[in-house]
């Protein structure tokens, strides 16, 4: 079974502490990672898709990295308006199957000004 | 600007209604999602469909139903509304496999 692991499940930091996110997967064979932004009352924001190991994407204060057993976003500098629930999620080969995402419960950063 | 819309974005009803909930997309995308989540836990998957005509269960079981007619609609149903659905559902897109899905803003329901 598909399994993703976020943590921690909450972080507060202050404004400019840099820190990371993580997220550890347990797949049969990963087609792609995602990472989502998620509001309070909205739904997730797309942000990332890493696709293999040792993979790097960047937005802005955001960095997300891929090894072959986890995710890490990286928030470098947050401001207060990077607070929110950051998700996890994994998509796998599915032979004919749903193709759709398994995902973590998320952490819920909160920057403090 | 929202291209996936969904509504109502707020329903409270009693036990026993039939109720639909409405999924709109403005993209164009073949691929289409149901999602159910509650406050603090995972997003499950409960519908899916790949195009007009296809519609599939996911991986959490749920009493709803839903239909695929034309390509940019995508309508759940639960024909006898009980507390137990009580949750947030959400509805997403997306252009091909491997692409980040788009979310619409969710339809909280509350049933009584």
């Amino acid at each position: 079974e598909d399994q993703v692991t976020q943590s921690p499940e909450a972080l507060r930091l202050q404004e400019g502490e840099s820190s990371s996110l993580n997220c550890s997967y347990t797949v049969s064979g990963l087609r792609g990672l995602f990472w989502y932004r998620q509001d309070p009352g909205k739904g997730p924001e797309f942000l990332f898709t890493l696709y293999s190991a040792g993979e790097e994407k960047e937005k802005e204060r955001l960095k997300a990295t891929l090894t072959k057993k986890e995710s890490f976003l990286h928030i470098t500098a947050p401001k207060p308006e990077d607070s929110a629930t950051y998700l996890c999620a994994v998509q796998v080969y599915s032979g004919g199957g749903a193709d759709g995402l398994t995902f973590g419960k998320g952490t819920h950063l909160i920057i403090q000004p | 600007e929202a291209d996936i819309y969904q509504t109502p974005r707020y329903l409270v009803i009693g036990t026993g209604k039939k109720i639909t909930l409405e999924c709109s997309q403005t993209m164009g995308h073949d691929k289409m999602y149901w999602y159910q989540q509650d406050p603090g836990m995972e997003l499950h998957l409960i519908h899916y469909s790949y195009g007009v005509n296809s519609t599939e269960k996911g991986d959490l079981s749920s009493e709803s139903t839903v239909s695929r007619i034309r390509t940019e609609h995508f309508p759940l149903t639960l024909e006898s509304a009980r507390p137990s659905h009580t949750s947030q559902y959400l509805c997403a897109s997306s252009e091909r496999d491997s692409y980040g899905y788009t979310f619409g803003s969710g339809t909280r329901l509350t049933v009584v």
